[in-house]
């Protein structure tokens, strides 16, 4: 089956520690993308890569930072530096013929 | 500045009923795209449909329509006849020039229909 996985669903986190998100996707998709979102707010760009081995912050990209190494794969690190991180983070990605991009399950992410 | 407002926070209805989520955007140019997603309990985000700033054309998909008005920077979306299962929060979001395809998002309308 083609799609967008993310792992893992719920990830715990000390303050002071970095932690990695995973992203992966199997639809050949060239753009990708980090959403964080928050309880009554909607998404907000974190990273987007639309190429391998390249990527740009988005709005909120204190604290975070990612790589793009293979084509199928956008992983998100947390760094001790986002002074809140607690939050459900969103993966997606999209095709460079059609501007929708499709989402994976989420990583809720909560800082102890 | 690029912009979407979906004023209406929660929205409850008896199943059956028919209702309409808003949403109006704001934008400078003139080739845009809009979208609206689903998001269930489970947290994953489904697209639901989405609409070019050249096509006004409004569109039906079964129990759901879109109404995209240009002329009020509009883009609602109905559900007719609702269902238990249409429950979740639904945003839209908007793509406006540039490259990055950045989708920009509304704070999102929770749709509770009761049985």
């Amino acid at each position: 089956d083609g799609g967008i996985t993310q792992s893992p669903k719920y990830l715990f986190r000390k303050e002071g520690q970095n932690v990695t998100l995973s992203c992966e996707q199997n639809l050949n998709h060239d753009a990708m993308y980090w959403y964080r979102q928050d309880p009554g707010q909607g998404l907000r760009l974190i990273y987007y890569s639309q190429i391998v081995n390249d990527f740009q912050k988005g709005d909120i990209a204190e604290g975070y930072s990612v790589s793009r190494e293979k084509k199928e794969s956008f992983p998100l690190t947390v760094t001790s530096a986002q002074k809140n991180p607690t939050a459900f983070y969103l993966c997606a990605s999209k095709t460079g013929r059609h501007n929708e991009q499709f989402f994976g399950p989420g990583t809720r992410l909560t800082v102890l | 500045a690029q912009k979407v407002t979906q004023a209406q926070t929660e929205i409850s209805v008896v199943e059956k009923e028919d209702v309409t989520l808003d949403c109006v955007y704001e934008t400078r140019d003139t080739t845009y795209y809009l979208f609206w997603y689903k998001q269930p309990p489970s947290g994953e985000l489904v697209f639901l449909i989405r609409r070019n700033s050249f096509d006004e054309q409004n569109e039906i998909s079964g129990r759901y329509s879109w109404n995209f008005q240009k002329s009020t920077s509009s883009f609602n979306f109905t559900i007719t006849a609702s269902q238990v299962v249409d429950s979740a929060v639904y945003f839209c979001a908007l793509i406006s020039g540039g490259a990055t395809n950045k989708l920009i998002f509304g704070t999102g309308t929770l749709l509770a229909v009761q049985p």
